[in-house]
C-alpha cells in the first residue's frame, strides 16, 4: 500500500505569517508530486508538479521543494494572506500506477486577517 | 473550453436508489479520473479511463459501481442501490497524454452526494 502522508493536519496562521507544510510518500520507483490547493466550494487547482530530485518550484509567494531519496516535499507561502485560506493537497505518482494519484489527507490553512 | 464540468453538484437520494453523475472533460484531454473524498480524508482514486478505455479500477469501486466514458469524450459514473456510506463528494479530473507532468490535473467542482 502506497501512502501520502501530510503534516500538520490544520493550521491557523495570523495575515503576513510565513508558514510550511509536509508532504511525505514513499520513495521507491517514484514518479512525480503534484500540490493542489482546493478552496471552499471551488475545484482543486495545481499549484506544482515536480518529477526530479532538488526541483523547487515558485508561483508568486508560494513554493516548493521536493526530496525523492527521502521521500518529502515542502509547500512555503510566504507572508500569508486570508485569500490563501484553503486545503492544500499533495499527491504522488508512482511509475507503476501510470494513471492513478495517490492524495495525502490534505493541510487545512486558515488565514486569520 | 471553460474546463472540467460535473453535474449534477448535489444530490440527495434514498438508501436503495440509483445514482448517476456526469462529468465533461476539457475536450483535448483523453484522460478522465473519478476520486472521492470524504470528510477529513484526501481523494480516493475510483478508476480513469484514456480515452474510452477503462485502464484501471480501484478495489475501493465495488460491483454497485460502474464508469462509462462513450467516445472517449464525457464520462458518467452510476452508483447501484446506494448505502450510506457512498456518501462523498465525487470528484472528476483531466489531463493529457503526459499524464499531467507538465501542468497537472484539472479537476471538477465536483457533486457531493449525501444517501438519507
Amino acid at each position: 500500500i502506497l501512502n501520502v502522508e501530510q503534516s500538520p493536519q490544520s493550521l491557523h496562521v495570523q495575515e503576513g505569517d510565513s508558514t510550511n507544510f509536509t508532504c511525505s510518500f514513499p520513495s521507491s520507483n517514484f514518479y512525480a508530486l503534484h500540490w493542489y490547493r482546493w478552496e471552499t466550494a471551488k475545484s482543486p487547482e495545481a499549484l506544482f508538479v515536480m518529477t526530479l530530485n532538488g526541483d523547487e518550484k515558485k508561483k508568486g509567494r508560494i513554493s516548493a521543494t521536493l526530496n525523492t531519496k527521502e521521500g518529502y516535499s515542502y509547500l512555503y507561502i510566504k507572508g500569508s494572506q486570508p485569500e490563501d485560506s484553503a486545503t492544500y493537497l499533495c499527491a504522488s505518482l508512482w511509475g507503476t500506477s501510470y494513471g492513478k494519484l495517490t492524495f495525502g489527507q490534505g493541510t487545512i490553512l486558515t488565514v486569520h486577517p | 473550453d471553460t474546463g472540467v464540468s460535473q453535474d449534477p453538484r448535489h444530490k440527495i437520494t434514498k438508501r436503495g436508489q440509483n445514482v448517476t453523475f456526469r462529468c465533461d472533460p476539457i475536450s483535448e484531454h483523453n484522460r478522465l479520473y473519478w476520486y472521492r473524498q470524504t470528510l477529513g480524508q484526501g481523494p480516493e482514486f475510483l478508476t480513469y479511463f484514456q480515452n474510452e478505455a477503462q485502464l484501471e479500477k480501484s478495489r475501493l469501486l465495488s460491483d454497485r459501481f460502474s464508469a462509462e466514458r462513450p467516445k472517449g469524450s464525457f464520462s458518467t459514473l452510476e452508483i447501484q442501490r446506494t448505502e450510506q456510506g457512498d456518501s462523498a463528494m465525487y470528484l472528476c479530473a483531466s489531463s493529457p497524454q503526459d499524464r499531467g507532468l507538465v501542468n497537472g490535473y484539472t479537476f471538477g467542482s465536483g457533486t457531493r452526494l449525501t444517501v438519507v
